[in-house]
C-alpha cells in the first residue's frame, strides 16, 4: 500500500509569490496532520483535519497560511505571500482516526526555500 | 500543557553495540501513547516504537526496546546491536487525549564503523 504522498518534494520560490503544497493520505485514513519542521522550533503541529473537517488550526502561525481538505484523498496548504522566515520543512501526516493513541504515519516532507 | 524533553543533542555508539536515548516527558494526563520515530537524512520520518501508558510492559520491536517509567515519567529508547543504518536523528513524541503529536527536539545518532 502506498505511503503518504507530498509534492513537491523541494520548492523554490521568491518572497512574495504563492506557495502551494499537496498530501495525499494513506488510503482509508480518515485524519490528517500539517507539520512544520526547523532547526529553531522543530516539529510544529500547524492544523489538522477528520473525515475533511479542519478540528484544529491553532498552529497556524498567521493569515498568510491557509489549509483546505476538499476529499478524503487530497490536502493542500496554501501560503500566500510567502515570507524568508517560511523556509522549512512541511510534511503531512494520516492516521487511521483520531481514536486515542493512534499512530500517524508521514509523508516525506516538501522542503521549502523562500529567497 | 505537554511537554517532552530530550536534553541531549548528540550521541554517538560503536557499530554492534548498544544506545540509550533519552527522553522525559511532563503531563497531568494518566492515560496517553508515547512514540519514537526515526528521520534519517532522507527526512522521511518513521515509527520506531510505540507504547500506551496503562500497559506496564516494555514495547520491543527486534532490536528496539524502550524503558518506560511512568511514575518518572521517563521513556527512553535502546537501540541493540546497533547498524550503520540507525544513523539519523531520533524524536521522542507524546499523544494524548486530543489527539496532537508533541515532539521533543531530537537526538542526533551517530553510529561510528
Amino acid at each position: 500500500d502506498a505511503g503518504v504522498i507530498q509534492s513537491p518534494r523541494h520548492e523554490v520560490t521568491e518572497m512574495g509569490q504563492e506557495v502551494t503544497l499537496r498530501c495525499k493520505p494513506i488510503s482509508g485514513h480518515n485524519s490528517l496532520f500539517w507539520y512544520r519542521q526547523t532547526m529553531m522550533r522543530g516539529l510544529e503541529l500547524l492544523i489538522y483535519f477528520n473525515n475533511n473537517v479542519p478540528i484544529d488550526d491553532s498552529g497556524m502561525p498567521e493569515d498568510r497560511f491557509s489549509a483546505k481538505m476538499p476529499n478524503a484523498s487530497f490536502s493542500t496548504l496554501k501560503i500566500q505571500p510567502s515570507e524568508p522566515r517560511d523556509s522549512a520543512v512541511y510534511f503531512c501526516a494520516s492516521s487511521p482516526g483520531l481514536a486515542w493513541g493512534n499512530t500517524q504515519y508521514f509523508g516525506p516532507g516538501t522542503r521549502l526555500t523562500v529567497l | 500543557a505537554q511537554t517532552v524533553t530530550q536534553s541531549q543533542p548528540e550521541m554517538s555508539v560503536q557499530e554492534a553495540e548498544t544506545v540509550t536515548l533519552s527522553c522525559t516527558y511532563d503531563t497531568s494526563e494518566s492515560d496517553y501513547y508515547l512514540f519514537w520515530y526515526k528521520q534519517p537524512p532522507s527526512r522521511q520520518m518513521i515509527l520506531v516504537i510505540r507504547q500506551e501508558a496503562y500497559k506496564q510492559q516494555n514495547a520491543t520491536e527486534n532490536r528496539f526496546s524502550v524503558n518506560f517509567q511512568k511514575a518518572a515519567k521517563s521513556f527512553s529508547l535502546k537501540i541493540s546491536d546497533s547498524q550503520l543504518g540507525d544513523a539519523a536523528m531520533y524524536f521522542c513524541a507524546y499523544t494524548g487525549a486530543n489527539s496532537k503529536l508533541t515532539f521533543g527536539k531530537g537526538i542526533t545518532l551517530s553510529v561510528r564503523p
